[in-house]
């Protein structure tokens, strides 16, 4: 079954510090693969998605994910966090140009001054 | 444009009691989705709409869970009765037609119902 892992639940960087989220994936064919952002009491918000076009994917506010199918990796990245990016990310699956997505169950990040 | 618009924003219930949400879809989005978000975990699909026909409920429990989607624009999803488990964000999401481009693959994400059954 398809299903994907976020390695922490939590991770707290300093402000300025590398921003390093970690997504694998399990499946037998090439995914859709989304990152989403959720701030507090609010719904997801699309920050990047890969659909088997470049493997290194840059996405709204400074964030970056690249694709890596030796290893069913789609890491998240910034270079440099901001205190505006605390808030919880969440990985996810698609296997269909139209199917439900499949999410893994969170990173809270926070950002310390 | 306008987002997907979802009402009420919090519910609070005692069990056995019934409930309803609903959800307005972006303007001429085809797909709709309901979610089921619990307290420390990922969105979990309910059920898919393709215009006003299901294309997937395998997950919905449907012993106590339906979903409309009447005219293929809003939908309503409700809950009878209702149990403690069933605490969550109820988040819905709506997709352009397949085809539309880049645009295909995202769905987008109202801000969801907050419901406490106590």
């Amino acid at each position: 079954a398809q299903s994907v892992t976020q390695l922490g639940s939590h991770v707290s960087v300093s402000e300025g510090a590398l921003v390093l989220l970690r997504c694998n994936y399990s499946s037998s064919v090439p995914p859709y693969l989304f990152w989403y952002v959720q701030y507090p009491n609010q719904g997801l918000q699309l920050l990047l998605k890969y659909t088997s076009a470049a493997t290194l994917v840059k996405g709204i506010n400074g964030f970056e994910a690249e694709f890596k199918k030796s290893e069913t990796s789609f890491h998240l990245t910034k270079p440099s966090a901001h205190m505006s990016d605390a808030a919880e990310y969440f990985c996810a699956v698609s296997f269909l140009s139209q199917g439900n997505l499949i999410f893994g169950k969170g990173t809270k990040l926070s950002v310390k001054p | 444009e306008a987002g997907v618009a979802q009402s009420p924003r919090y519910k609070i219930i005692e069990k056995r009691q019934s409930v309803a949400f609903w959800c307005n879809p972006i303007s001429g989005h085809a797909t709709l989705y309901w979610y089921q978000q619990i307290l420390g975990q990922g969105p979990k699909l309910l059920i898919q709409f393709q215009n006003n026909g299901v294309v997937d409920d395998s997950q919905l429990p449907k012993d106590r869970f339906s979903a409309e989607r009447l005219k293929g624009v809003d939908s309503t999803l409700k809950i009878q009765p209702a149990k403690l488990e069933d605490s969550a964000v109820y988040l819905c999401a709506s997709s352009p037609k397949p085809g539309q481009g880049a645009q295909k693959n995202i769905q987008y994400f109202g801000a969801g119902t907050r419901l406490s059954v106590l």
